[in-house]
């Protein structure tokens, strides 16, 4: 049980377009949600937190205009990267975590991001 | 604000042998860790976890050793095979509900045949 996925796996696209993932929970309505992102032989960085049928919380440093996450419902989030730039080339993933239990994060399979 | 390190960026090992993986945290007031596993071009995996109120917590083939006293925890592997190959994050939780790990740089575990 527990299970997040991602779509895409990976996606190349060409600089100044948008591009969206989805992160959904499987097996499970996931309250909250999480972003990541993670450059080759590095940690994860936070992005944001989404609740579902709420705004978005974006940790410091992060545009929010830029990386648009949308919570809408209890199984996906999404998130677009928009006018993307080949410095946004990373690996992004995301987790959910199941009511009650926010302390346990469940991993998507993360989603490789190549603009060119 | 909350910051994890690794001691070893690296770690090679023979099969069979035992693994010790270290972390370090800098918040004395986390209260929960945990460990995860990122094999390649895969998201994290989560192993094995341990809140403050205990110095060790065992799993199936794992160990989890907590000090609060200088801020250590470390994860031990017995009998480390060919797929524990991976890198390894600690991750250390504030208290006050949020839940929101801060993850350390990561060892890379080899483990040789």
């Amino acid at each position: 049980g527990a299970v997040v996925s991602q779509h895409p796996s990976w996606v190349i696209c060409k600089s100044g377009t948008s591009v969206k993932i989805e992160c959904r929970s499987l097996d499970f309505q996931a309250t909250t949600m999480f972003w990541y992102r993670q450059f080759p032989k590095q940690s994860l960085m936070l992005m944001a937190t989404s609740n579902e049928g709420s705004k978005a919380t974006y940790e410091q440093g992060v545009e929010k205009d830029k990386f648009l996450i949308n919570h809408a419902s209890l199984t996906l989030s999404t998130l677009t990267v928009t006018s993307a730039h080949p410095e946004d080339s990373s690996f992004y993933i995301c987790s959910a975590s199941t009511p009650g239990r926010v302390y346990e994060q469940y991993f998507g399979p993360g989603t490789r991001l190549t603009v060119t | 604000g909350e910051s994890v390190g690794l001691h070893l960026p690296t770690l090679s090992v023979q099969e069979g042998d035992n693994s010790i993986i270290n972390c370090a945290y800098s918040n004395s007031a986390s209260d929960y860790f945990i460990w995860y596993k990122q094999e390649s071009g895969k998201g994290p995996q989560f192993i094995i976890d341990i809140r403050s109120n205990m110095d060790k917590r065992q799993g199936q083939r794992v160990t989890v050793l907590l000090n609060k006293t200088v801020k250590h925890l470390s994860l031990q592997i017995a009998a480390t095979q060919p797929g524990d190959s991976a890198v390894y994050f600690c991750a250390a939780t504030p208290p006050g509900g949020s839940y929101i790990p801060t993850f350390g740089r990561g060892t890379s575990l080899i483990v040789h045949p």
